[in-house]
């Protein structure tokens, strides 16, 4: 199946700076997904993008597919972006395999 | 609408003890899916759908079994639990890969605890 690895895997940042997360993975992919697992445990969509650049106020993505790498942008951080990122991609029947996350901590 | 729900959100059972858990969706959408998370991992995939009426096998499928009588319900039974299926649970759905957009949406996750 098709590996993905994220890194880093933790992440302490101090309220307002700005941060990159990391996703590599082994083969070409039909879907590419950026989820935030909040401390309640709940998986937020974050983006859907398999290809291209994205935006949604503070955060913002970027998928190489021909590269197989993604990049998930975090500006001006805040004690709520605090929790696991995780990078999960498909190929066929869109099954989705999950890299292990980015644990992340904002701290005041 | 409610995308993903998942039923219960927590449950203890003991060893050998069997249930059920329920995963509904209304966005019409043609795949599910359910997950299991452990500690410090990622999701792995135990069983998934394609259509009403199919199911087959993902990563980690031994112990369970999966029912999608219907197209908006899939069940994920445990008939013998034993305390390696500890974990959280979670259901997904998407639309199918003939399409242009197959994100997948999940449900809040059910906490199994096996004693």
């Amino acid at each position: 199946g098709i590996q993905v690895e994220q890194s880093p895997p933790d992440l302490i940042l101090q309220e307002g700076a700005n941060s990159t997360l990391r996703c590599n993975f082994s083969d070409s992919v039909n879907n590419l997904q950026w989820f935030h697992q909040n401390p309640w445990g709940q998986l937020i969509n974050l983006f859907y993008i398999p290809s291209g650049t994205k935006q949604n106020g503070r955060l913002s993505a970027t998928t190489v597919a021909t590269e197989r790498y993604s990049l998930l942008y975090i500006s001006s951080s805040q004690t709520t972006d605090s929790g696991v990122y995780f990078c999960a991609v498909a190929r066929g029947n869109n099954r989705l395999a999950f890299g292990k996350g980015n644990q992340v901590v904002v701290i005041p | 609408n409610a995308g993903v729900t998942q039923t219960p959100k927590f449950r203890v059972l003991k060893t050998g003890q069997s249930m059920t858990l329920l995963c509904a969706q209304d966005m019409n959408h043609e795949y599910m899916y359910w997950y299991r998370q452990d500690p410090g991992m990622g999701l792995r995939l135990i069983h998934y759908s394609v259509g009403e009426g199919t199911t087959a096998k993902g990563e980690v499928p031994d112990g369970y079994n999966v029912s999608r009588l219907k197209k908006q319900n899939f069940l994920l039974g445990l008939e013998s639990a034993a305390p390696s299926q500890t974990s959280v649970y979670f259901c997904a759905s998407s639309y199918g890969t003939g399409g242009l957009n197959t994100e997948a949406f999940f449900g809040q996750g059910t906490r199994l605890t096996v004693v």
